[in-house]
This record gives structure tokens, C-alpha cells and sequence, in this order.
């Protein structure tokens, strides 16, 4: 979705080294999302942030931490990366439907590898 | 919390026949669900959702199916084509203001030509 963009699209980095990954959004939503998705396996989400203000972890969030730097703007930070960080990385965001029902967009994915 | 999950992770189809993919959810509660399709290299696109006061909802080619009773819901994709190959994956979620939807692991279809 065009709406959503994530950059870097594709990242090889070494155990130890701090990465960041950027998602922006012109969808206008208050809510947005951080996943990892693993081959074979599901979206596990990693943070969450409901305005600029807020920030929550999600179910996974030990090993990585977020900034929320404008309702557009989330980053996802890897501050001493290891190689089961290794994995596919998305960026997704909500908004309120008329009936109070969220439904998540989402970006094209960071496919990250840690060597 | 509560998980999704499904049926079958692989599903093949000859193009132009049916596709039928199935979850299974277990929170009794959640009344909004959401059907996504991952192709290849690609992030999740929103398909189909429905809500728990429907049991049916139609889409172009799709109609997603929910049997409370069972806490079932499933895809079906009418006259499936090759580029309906994708993973797709359900999500179950509360109306209200600070649910997250929980995602299942996915079901890969693969359309043969």
C-alpha cells in the first residue's frame, strides 16, 4: 500500500550494530503498528502507538524500542541487533470506522538480516 | 489472550475451481473479523471483514462466512486464479478503542493453471 512506506526495504547488517527502521504513513491515522513475521509463522506484533503521545509494547518488544516522531512518522530502533532479529519487519496502521472498528494497513515490509 | 489459528497451512486449487480457507478463533468476545492476503514479498492487504452481527458477507469473488456457534469463519474464493496465490491469514479483533488484533499463522494457496 502506497500509503505506507517503509524504508529501508531490505537490510544486511552484523550482530551488534544499532539499526533503525522507518515507516511513514500519508493515510492520516492516529494508530500505528510495529510486526515481525517469522517464515511460516504469523505477525507478532512488537509495539504499538495509539497517538504521538503514547506509546505501548506489544508482545515481543524486548531487543527493540520505538519512536513516534509525528502522527506520519514511527520508527523502529534495534539497538544491539542479534541474528534472530533476523526476520520480515511491517509497519501497519488504523483508524476508526463510523461503527468503532479498526482495520490495519500496512506497508510493503523490511526484510532485515543479521549476519 | 486468546489466539487464532487454522486449519490447514497449504491449500492447492486447480484455477477456476472454488477455494474454501478456514479459522478458527477462540475469544467468544471478538466481534470483528478481518481477512488479509500476503503475496510474495509483500506486506498484508485487507481483503474482506466482517462483523459478529452478520454471518455473511460478499465481496467480488470472496464471501466470508461466520458461524458463532463453532467460533468459525472462512474464505471463499469463487473461480480462484493464479494470481490468488498468496498466504492468506485471518484476524479476530473487539470493537472499542484499545484492541489489537490477533493474527493466525496463515494458510498458503497455491492455484495451479
Amino acid at each position: 500500500d502506497a500509503d505506507v512506506t517503509q524504508t529501508p526495504r531490505n537490510r544486511i547488517t552484523k550482530t551488534g550494530k544499532r539499526i533503525m527502521l522507518e515507516c511513514s504513513q500519508t493515510k492520516g491515522h492516529d494508530r500505528m503498528y510495529w510486526y515481525r513475521q517469522d517464515p511460516g509463522l504469523g505477525l507478532q506484533l512488537i509495539y504499538y502507538s495509539f497517538d504521538v503521545k503514547d506509546i505501548n509494547k506489544g508482545e515481543i518488544s524486548d531487543g527493540y524500542s520505538v519512536s513516534r516522531q509525528a502522527q506520519a512518522k514511527f520508527s523502529l530502533s534495534l539497538e544491539s541487533a542479534i541474528p534472530n532479529q533476523t526476520a520480515l519487519y511491517f509497519c501497519a496502521t488504523s483508524d476508526r470506522t463510523a461503527d468503532n472498528f479498526y482495520t490495519q494497513y500496512f506497508g510493503p515490509g523490511t526484510r532485515l538480516t543479521v549476519l | 489472550g486468546e489466539s487464532v489459528g487454522l486449519h490447514l497451512p497449504t491449500l492447492s486449487v486447480q484455477e477456476g475451481d472454488n477455494s474454501i480457507i478456514n479459522c478458527a478463533y477462540s475469544n467468544s468476545a471478538s466481534d470483528y473479523f478481518i481477512w488479509y492476503k500476503q503475496e510474495s514479498g509483500k506486506g498484508p492487504q485487507f481483503i474482506i471483514d466482517i462483523r459478529s452481527n452478520m454471518d455473511k458477507r460478499q465481496g467480488q469473488r470472496v464471501t466470508v462466512l461466520l458461524n458463532k456457534t463453532v467460533k468459525h469463519l472462512s474464505l471463499q474464493i469463487a473461480a480462484t486464479q493464479p494470481g490468488d496465490s498468496a498466504v492468506y491469514f485471518c484476524a479476530e479483533n473487539l470493537s472499542g478503542g484499545s484492541y489489537i488484533p490477533t493474527f493466525g499463522r496463515g494458510t498458503s494457496l497455491i492455484v495451479h493453471p
